[in-house]
């Protein structure tokens, strides 16, 4: 996981507490992405930006938000927390070859 | 139906055995395939990826895909107690990191 760091690591709210995940990265590569962790559903893919500045929506958006503050860092912002978003949330960051593929070490959250 | 199937097991084996992880994927506009090693409470690392069909190679560790069957399989030989961990599997297009995974193999391997 080196050159991805996630804050915070581990994360408890209650039901409509808001909170932002951030993700930064020191390896100047132009896509990032932000997957979530469930147990018997892999990794699903929330929002993504190809380039500073672009972001879009994946595979399961609803209940977050995201901005691309600069090339280094992505956030993912949970308006209103749900007990369904219970994860652990994972930042990607991808480079222009295949093997240039690195994940953050993840955040915990719970909401309760 | 999810798009990329995995056997989430779990799959025991003993020091030594030959370990053989399998996928199913139904998009035929999938280009790529990704193989992913997560120790517990960590980040994925990237273990393997093949581009289209075929075999690639890397000391241990042989990633197969045949596109005509939609199938992936990740096979360790000599397998190590430090191979213990969850194998993923995942497969994309064009967008490097827009990845659609299986859920995850948990393997462990027994001295």
């Amino acid at each position: 996981n080196a050159g991805v760091t996630q804050t915070p690591k581990f994360q408890v709210l209650k039901t409509g507490q808001s909170m932002t995940l951030q993700c930064a990265q020191d390896m100047n590569h132009n896509s990032m992405y932000w997957y979530r962790q469930d147990p018997g559903m892999g990794l699903r893919l929330i929002y993504y930006s190809a380039s500073e500045g672009t972001t879009d929506k994946g595979e399961v958006p609803n209940g977050y938000n995201v901005s691309r503050l600069n090339k280094r860092e992505f956030s993912l912002r949970l308006e209103s927390a749900a007990p369904s978003q219970t994860s652990v949330y994972f930042c990607l960051i991808a480079g222009v070859l295949y093997n240039e593929q690195f994940f953050g070490p993840g955040t915990r959250l719970t909401v309760l | 139906q999810k798009e990329v199937e995995q056997d989430p097991g779990p799959l025991s084996v003993p020091e030594g055995a030959i370990v053989s992880l399998n996928c199913t994927y139904s998009n035929s506009a999938f280009q790529y395939f990704m193989w992913y090693r997560q120790y517990s409470r960590k980040g994925p690392e990237l273990l393997m990826y093949t581009y289209s069909s075929g075999n690639k190679e890397d000391g241990r560790f042989t990633a197969q895909v045949d596109k005509s069957s939609k199938y992936i399989s990740l096979f360790i030989r000599d397998s190590q107690p430090s191979d213990s961990a969850t194998y993923l599997c995942a497969a994309g297009g064009t967008s490097y990191g827009k990845l659609t995974f299986g859920q995850g193999t948990i393997l462990t391997v027994h001295p």
